[in-house]
């Protein structure tokens, strides 16, 4: 979407390997966050962020961390990557209550796949 | 802690029908409410959201929604659709004035629009 890009966007990984999810703004927006989505379960928060080096848990964080070294990037990583990790990851940033057009913007998403 | 419920998973509808898509949530506190509509292979896009004012609330692509309080229901319309509407429909609810501006989504809805 514009604004937000993801990569990779397509991943395979061995369980126990190491992966980084990478989401880029140009948006200049404070919020970031990362989703998973399953099916049945829409979309679950993973960890979000509210500033550079200001992140959060949200529901599903174990085995997830995040990083926000820069306003414009957020990165996730699967520490040591697990099938029931298996999914698709999606970014997204927001402003502020106030800002016009307020609302998320999502990237086009990352479907990893952990065998 | 807030949560939605999308009471229907796949709604199939002929084409230049109506159809209706509903969401409940829970929350002790004031909420924003948001329909997101899902492509194949594709992010979430934002169809409409309410934030304050008029409890009805009017989209992109002829989508409408009404907010009503006293049920807890944020129910998303079109009275006819057309085949290229044929998407997931996700509803999604976020704590008024809550730090973080997180949000929490409903499970989805397939909409499947028949010829």
């Amino acid at each position: 979407d514009a604004g937000i890009t993801q990569s990779p966007r397509h991943k395979v990984t061995e369980t126990g390997t190491p992966v980084t999810l990478r989401c880029h703004q140009t948006e200049n927006h404070r919020y970031m966050y990362w989703y998973r989505q399953d099916p049945g379960h829409g979309l679950r928060l993973i960890h979000y962020s509210y500033g550079v080096k200001d992140t959060d848990k949200g529901e599903v964080s174990d085995g997830y961390s995040v990083s926000r070294s820069k306003t414009e990037d957020f990165l996730l990583t699967l520490e040591s990557a697990t099938s029931s990790q298996t999914s698709v990851y999606f970014c997204a940033i927001s402003g502020d209550v106030g800002h016009r057009g307020y609302g998320y913007t999502f990237g086009s998403g990352t479907r990893l796949t952990v065998v | 802690a807030q949560s939605v419920t999308q009471l229907d998973s796949q709604v199939p509808v002929f084409e230049e029908a109506p159809v209706e898509l509903r969401c409940n949530y829970s929350s002790s506190v004031s909420v924003y409410l948001f329909w997101y509509v899902q492509y194949p292979n594709q992010g979430l896009q934002l169809l409409l959201k309410y934030l304050s004012g008029s409890t009805l609330v009017k989209g992109i692509n002829g989508f409408e929604a009404e907010f009503n309080k006293s049920q807890t229901s944020f129910h998303l319309r079109k009275p006819s659709v057309h085949i290229s509407d044929t998407a997931e429909y996700f509803c999604a609810v976020s704590e008024a004035k809550a730090a973080g501006n997180k949000l929490t989504f409903g499970g989805g809805t397939r909409v499947l629009v028949k010829p």
